[in-house]
């Protein structure tokens, strides 16, 4: 069965630091991967993700995340952190042998961004 | 605008007492999906609809019902049964029930038993 490990349920950076927050992923075979993020109260959005081809993915609002199959890791990072970043942010996978597309998510990381 | 409307925001239940989650898509997405957020749980899936007239249960069925019975409408019930129901629930549509899809997400619904 798949799984999905966010590392750090709590992350905090200071403004204009570096953001990596940690994926890791159970599956025999390479799944289909999503970042998604989620202000307070609010549903969730999608940051990016990777089907095929580069394993480096550009998403929106400056964050990026690298497939790493050795690893089996879709880490998600930003070069500088802004206020404006601070949310709960998911790690997701569906499985690419699935006939369905319903994501399997992690526990979530909770972005704190000190001024 | 196109997206996924949840009603109602904000939802208060007596305990015994049924309760229906509307979720409504104008984006003629095939798949609809509910799920359940819990502090600390991540998001956990309760039924899925691939296709009108049809839908399968996800990982915590127990205690919901649903109905797809058009394309744009994939309400949710969350009866009597359900031991613990106060939580956050989400509903999300893609455009086809393929594994890789995008799925989008409506702003979801605050359930809370009294």
């Amino acid at each position: 069965a798949q799984s999905v490990t966010q590392l750090g349920s709590h992350v905090s950076v200071s403004e204009g630091a570096l953001v990596l927050l940690r994926c890791n992923y159970s599956s025999s075979v390479p799944p289909y991967l999503f970042w998604y993020v989620q202000y307070p109260n609010q549903g969730l959005q999608l940051l990016l993700k990777y089907t095929t081809g580069a394993t480096l993915v550009k998403g929106i609002n400056g964050f990026e995340a690298e497939f790493k199959k050795s690893e089996t890791s879709f880490h998600l990072t930003k070069p500088s952190a802004h206020m404006s970043d601070a949310a709960e942010y998911f790690c997701a996978v569906s499985g690419r042998m699935s006939n369905t597309g319903k994501l399997i998510f992690g526990q979530g990381t909770t972005l704190q961004v000190k001024p | 605008d196109g997206g996924i409307t949840q009603s109602p925001k904000y939802l208060f239940r007596k305990e015994g007492q049924n309760v229906t989650l509307s979720c409504e898509q104008n984006l003629n997405h095939d798949a609809m999906y509910w799920y359940r957020q819990d502090p600390g749980q991540g998001l956990r899936l309760i039924y899925y609809s691939q296709i009108v007239n049809d839908f399968q249960k996800g990982d915590i069925a127990e205690g919901y019902s649903v109905s797809r019975e058009k394309k744009e409408s994939f309400p949710l019930t969350v009866t009597s049964a359900q031991k613990n129901p106060t939580a956050f629930y989400l509903c999300a549509s893609s455009s086809t029930g393929s594994s890789g899809n995008t799925i989008y997400f409506g702003e979801g619904s605050w359930l809370t038993v009294v």
